[in-house]
């Protein structure tokens, strides 16, 4: 079954700098996710990756993914208050019909003035 | 909006009580998830929906769980005979087959006292 490890878990910031989330996965999946999600609220949509060498950039996030490397990672340019929340990767089940995803543990990111 | 709404948004209930969620999607979709989060992690697949049929239940799902799609309209999420190990965040989402995405509904925050 897919496994997905995110690292770091904790990442505290200060502002303007940038750092990378990673988001590794342990076998075939053929969509990669990744989402938002603010302290009891739900998950907002970020990325959905789908092919290799996908890049998407929203604002001062980008996203990548290499399914050689099973590796997908998520990118913060000058990094900014408004982008405190948990973070999550999540990987497609692959090889059934199920379609749900498999969440990694989260990277909670606090930036810091 | 993510086209997804849940009720209720808070359910506190006593062990041992049943309880239900109600997810209602509302924009156009192929398929409706449940997940359940705990404190601290990612959100684990509980069942999925195409339409009416539910088509996969994870083994997170006890004989105390019970999941219907009436109609392939609305879902719900039973709960009989709540233990505190049940209290998490409950939530719905649906997948859009035009982008891939699973759209996340706001959640059911359910307490077993």
């Amino acid at each position: 079954e897919l496994k997905v490890e995110q690292n770091p878990l904790f990442l505290s910031m200060q502002e303007g700098k940038n750092y990378t989330i990673y988001c590794n996965y342990s076998t075939t999946s053929d969509r990669l996710y990744w989402y938002r999600q603010d302290p009891g609220k739900s998950l907002e949509s970020l990325f959905v990756l789908l092919s290799n060498g996908a890049v998407k950039q929203e604002g001062r996030l980008m996203a990548s993914l290499d399914t050689k490397a099973r590796l997908s990672t998520l990118h913060i340019t000058a990094a900014v208050h408004d982008l405190s929340a948990t973070y999550f990767c999540a990987g497609r089940n692959y090889g059934g019909s199920q379609g749900n995803l498999i969440f990694g543990k989260g990277t909670k990111l606090s930036v810091k003035p | 909006d993510t086209g997804v709404s849940q009720d209720p948004r808070h359910k506190i209930t006593k062990r041992g009580q049943n309880v239900t969620f109600r997810c209602d999607p509302i924009s156009e979709h192929n398929r409706l998830y449940w997940y359940r989060q705990t404190l601290g992690q990612g959100p684990e697949f509980l069942t999925y929906f195409q339409n009416e049929a539910q088509l996969e239940k994870s083994r997170l799902l006890s004989d105390r769980f019970s999941a219907e799609r009436p109609k392939g309209s609305f879902s719900t999420l039973e709960i009989q005979r709540t233990e505190q190990g049940d209290s998490a965040m409950y939530l719905c989402a649906i997948e859009r087959r035009s982008s891939y995405e699973q759209y996340f509904g706001p959640g059911t925050r359910l307490t077993v006292t």
